[in-house]
């Protein structure tokens, strides 16, 4: 069974303080994994797509990155809009499978 | 483009009531998925469609069912509701394809008293 763990559940940060977001997943083979954003009340926004080890992709001030276990969201010299809930979620090459995601890390950035 | 739309945004409803929500993909995407989002459970997937045929099941009761027309739109619908079906339920498109990135509507926000 395809599984997602996403630490740490929170993070407080102050204004320009860089930090990392861990997504740690287990799957029998990796189609893809995804990175959202999500506000409250409201759907979540696509940041990224990652399909292999290696692969790095960057927006802004995020840059994901991507091993064979886990995925990590780099979040550089934040500012208070970055506020938000980052959820991962990741999709197995078995058939038909659908998205499996994390809880979510719920990011708060202090001016 | 627009993006996907779902509607109504905001429901209250009573337990053994009805409920049906609306998703129109985004123009061009022929894949619509359905996820409940709680806090406790996060997201969890609740069904696919696509060229008006589920293509895929999540794990929950047969009280949840769906359906996709000839435009893509979606409709999902939950009989005899019961106060743990108050969610957020998301609906995501994407083309259909292997790979494909999903994207979200806002969501209708459903409350069962």
């Amino acid at each position: 069974e395809d599984q997602v763990t996403q630490s740490p559940e929170a993070l407080r940060l102050q204004e320009g303080e860089s930090s990392s977001l861990n997504c740690s997943y287990t799957v029998s083979g990796l189609r893809g994994l995804f990175w959202y954003r999500q506000d409250p009340g409201k759907g979540p926004e696509f940041l990224f797509t990652l399909y292999s080890a290696g692969e790095e992709k960057e927006k802004e001030r995020l840059k994901a990155t991507l091993t064979k276990k886990e995925s990590f969201l780099h979040i550089t010299a934040p500012k208070p809009e970055d506020s938000a809930t980052y959820l991962c979620a990741v999709q197995g090459n078995s058939g038909n499978t659908p998205l499996v995601f994390g809880k979510g890390t719920r990011l708060s950035v202090i001016a | 483009k627009a993006g996907v739309t779902q509607t109504p945004r905001y429901l209250i409803k009573t337990r053994g009531q009805q409920v049906t929500l609306s998703c129109s993909p985004i123009s061009g995407h022929r894949s619509v998925s359905w996820y409940q989002q709680t806090p406790g459970q996060g997201l969890q997937f609740l069904f696919e469609y696509f060229s008006e045929t589920q293509r895929n099941k999540g794990n929950f009761p047969g009280r949840f069912s769906g359906r996709q027309f000839s435009n893509s739109r979606s409709e999902m619908n939950v009989s005899t509701l019961e106060l743990g079906d108050s969610a957020l339920y998301l609906c995501a498109s994407s083309l259909g394809r292997f790979q494909e990135t999903q994207y979200f509507g806002p969501g209708t926000r459903l409350l069962v008293l």
